[in-house]
């Protein structure tokens, strides 16, 4: 079955920098692939998803990449900021489930 | 508009009750889930519903009961629950199952005494 697993599982960086979590899957045949945002007593929030016909996708701060040789995705926040402060998902679907990473705590520090 | 609300927000029981999540959404989605989520993990799945029926039960204890009255609604009926069963209960919703964006409730806090 697939396998996710995540990369770091705590990121600390200043205000304004950049902030890369990488992701690897096992299921070549998996084809979709979220990225969620969970803030401290809240549900995972979609922020940016991406389909297997394409290698990456933008949205103001956020991309994200997918290199479906290496069967690795990546998130990368640009210009962060303390409200980016969270923990990030990513996921894949397998079959019939959607299997998520370990996740990775973002700090941001002003 | 992409929510998904859940009740009750915070549920307190014992060993003993009965009580029920609810959880609904108004975005015409045909396939609705319940996720487990214990502390500093990723949401674990629990049941699937598609047009609903249930899909999918990921072996869950028969302690937990899912119920899908309607397209919109999606209950999450507990029983004898163990103080282990203490966690983060998230509805999610999604067009159709899992190849489309799934949208999460915020979550009840269950706390099992």
């Amino acid at each position: 079955g697939e396998n996710v697993e995540q990369h770091p599982s705590t990121l600390s960086v200043q205000e304004g920098d950049s902030a890369v979590i990488k992701c690897t899957y096992s299921d070549s045949a998996s084809n979709y692939f979220p990225w969620y945002k969970q803030e401290l007593g809240k549900g995972p929030q979609l922020i940016i998803d991406i389909r297997s016909n394409v290698g990456e996708k933008k949205d103001q701060r956020i991309a994200v990449t997918l290199n479906k040789t290496a069967k690795h995705f990546s998130l990368h926040i640009t210009e962060t900021q303390p409200e980016d402060s969270a923990v990030y998902f990513c996921a894949a679907p397998a079959g019939t489930a959607l299997i998520f990473g370990k996740g990775t705590t973002l700090s941001v520090s002003s | 508009d992409t929510e998904v609300t859940q009740t009750p927000k915070h549920l307190v029981m014992g060993m003993t009750n009965k009580k029920s999540l609810k959880c609904e959404q108004h975005m015409g989605h045909r396939a609705m889930y319940w996720y487990k989520q214990k502390a500093k993990k990723p949401p674990e799945l629990m049941f699937v519903y598609s047009y609903e029926k249930l899909s999918i039960n990921e072996s869950v204890p028969s302690r937990f009961s899912p119920e899908c009255p309607n397209s919109s609604l999606l209950n999450l009926h507990l029983h004898a629950l163990q103080p282990e069963d203490s966690a983060l209960y998230l509805c999610a919703s999604s067009q159709v199952e899992f190849t489309d964006t799934q949208y999460f409730g915020p979550g009840t806090r269950l706390t099992v005494l």
